[in-house]
């Protein structure tokens, strides 16, 4: 099972959005509604904030957004803040009980 | 609340095993399962198997599936993952994380890791 593909960085600046973007295939992300995302700050556990493409944990602000088109998920960060900057995985069920990761973002508030 | 606590850091020789165990609590344990993931340093995140909590199933990537062991115990609520031959690629921190009990769905609540460090 190969990673799913992400941009290795993105930025933005204080109150703007960034979007990240994940490529997959029609075995994994386009072939189920189980794509999450996470976020990861140094030196922490990663942190559930996106499951089931769009759906927000308890707790997570509605800052962040997902979305899937085909084989490509997307997550929306808007109104950046300073304490968004981390790093940002996608995943998604592959079938099979399998289980896949993407290759990682790193976010940068300017 | 639910809470998830791991074991303490391992250091290992070349071609031993090590078992790394989770401890959970605040939720009925065998109404989910629990995903391992590991974090080679400054890499990103891999997905290294999954066990329902509920059945016992478990599902391994093919890339581990010849080493890697993952058990639960219901009486006292911890998943346990062992890996068996270990190289110096196997140096990472390991997360465990609650899961559906029926797939590796997604993963809500995460252990705080286990640095695994593999060294002669």
């Amino acid at each position: 099972q190969s990673a799913l593909t992400q941009p290795p960085s993105a930025s933005g600046s204080p109150g703007q959005s960034v979007t990240i973007s994940c490529t997959g295939a029609s075995s994994d992300v386009g072939g189920y509604n189980y794509v999450s995302w996470y976020q990861q700050h140094p030196g922490k556990a990663p942190k559930l904030i996106i499951y089931e493409v769009s759906k927000r944990p308890s707790g997570v602000p509605d800052r962040f957004s997902g979305s899937k088109s085909g084989n490509t998920a997307s997550l929306t960060v808007s109104g950046l803040q300073a304490e968004d900057e981390a790093d940002y995985y996608c995943s998604s069920y592959a079938g099979n009980n399998n289980y896949v990761f993407g290759t990682g973002t790193k976010v940068t508030v300017l | 609340q639910v809470q998830v606590v791991q074991s303490g850091a391992e250091v290992k020789q070349p071609g031993a095993s090590v078992k790394v165990s989770c401890k959970t609590s605040g939720y009925s344990f065998t109404n989910y399962g629990i995903s391992w993931v590991r974090q080679a340093p400054g890499q990103g995140l891999e997905w290294m198997g999954w066990i329902s909590a509920y059945s016992g199933t478990t599902s391994y990537p093919q890339k581990l599936r010849d080493r890697v062991t993952m058990t639960t115990a219901t009486s006292t609520t911890t998943a346990s993952m062992e890996l068996e031959s270990l190289t110096s690629d196997d140096t990472a921190i390991y997360y465990c994380a609650r899961s559906n009990a029926y797939g590796p769905y997604y993963f809500d609540y995460w252990g705080q890791g286990t640095l695994v460090t593999v060294s002669s």
